[in-house]
């Protein structure tokens, strides 16, 4: 069973418009973390954020903004007013405990487009 | 801190030569280090952990006689693509993992900037 669903595989907006790039994932660990990842077309991945499964707290960076939601297992990212440079591909990923948090498990990825 | 580097960041080979490619912490000793691989617009997935001075685990339906892994110090992971085949062209990414004292208990993953590979 898929353990993260990124369910947009393609997203394209206008520049200054808002974008929300949806993650919803499985686990039987009470304990994990979430995270998210940007790859732009260099490749390299962008770690954006990590968010601890007893840390239900929305965080806040910029124009980034990450709701986490354990009643319905989803961590969703929200750019506001984005912009040219966002336009990437963007992975959720979860670390479990169980795995002694030895494997990153990711998501098939929400690639961003923003166009001028 | 917590640079990761990859080496070559590119290569384009020839059907049936091997291929090496070099992953080093650079700032941090790092204990273990993973492999993936990525296909054009698809995920990573991973291949192999390695552990410093022990044989890699490798995932499921992964050969391990054709993706050598070698893992010799706390600083250095190659992987070896031997007998290279069109079908293993890809972007090869490794991830390093620092232990002890500057790093969380969490043992987060560095990433390289990633090898693409490409076999004619």
């Amino acid at each position: 069973a898929q353990k993260v669903t990124q369910a947009q595989t393609e997203i394209s907006v206008v520049e200054k418009e808002d974008v929300t790039l949806d993650c919803v994932y499985e686990t039987r660990d009470t304990t994990y973390y979430l995270f998210w990842y940007k790859q732009p077309p260099s490749g390299e991945l962008v770690f954006l954020i990590r968010r601890n499964s007893f840390d239900e707290q929305n965080e806040i960076s910029g124009r980034y903004s990450w709701n986490f939601q354990k009643s319905t297992s989803s961590f969703n990212f929200t750019i506001t007013a984005s912009q040219v440079v966002d336009s990437a591909v963007y992975f959720c990923a979860l670390s479990e405990l169980n795995s002694g948090y030895s494997t990153l498990t990711f998501g098939k990825g929400t690639m961003l487009l923003v166009s001028p | 801190g917590a640079v990761v580097s990859q080496h070559p960041s590119w290569v384009i080979c020839k059907s049936g030569t091997s291929v090496k490619i070099e992953c080093r912490s650079l700032d941090f000793q790092a204990t273990t280090m993973f492999w993936y691989r990525q296909f054009p617009k698809q995920s990573l997935m991973l291949m192999a952990t390695s552990n410093e001075g022990s044989k890699a685990t490798y995932e499921q339906g992964v050969e391990k006689d054709k993706f050598l892994i070698n893992h010799a110090s706390l600083t250095l992971s190659t992987l070896t693509v031997t007998s290279a085949h069109p079908e293993d062209s890809s972007f090869y990414i490794c991830s390093a993992r620092g232990a002890g004292q500057g790093f969380s208990s969490y043992n987060e993953q560095f990433f390289g900037p990633g090898t693409r590979l490409t076999v004619l």
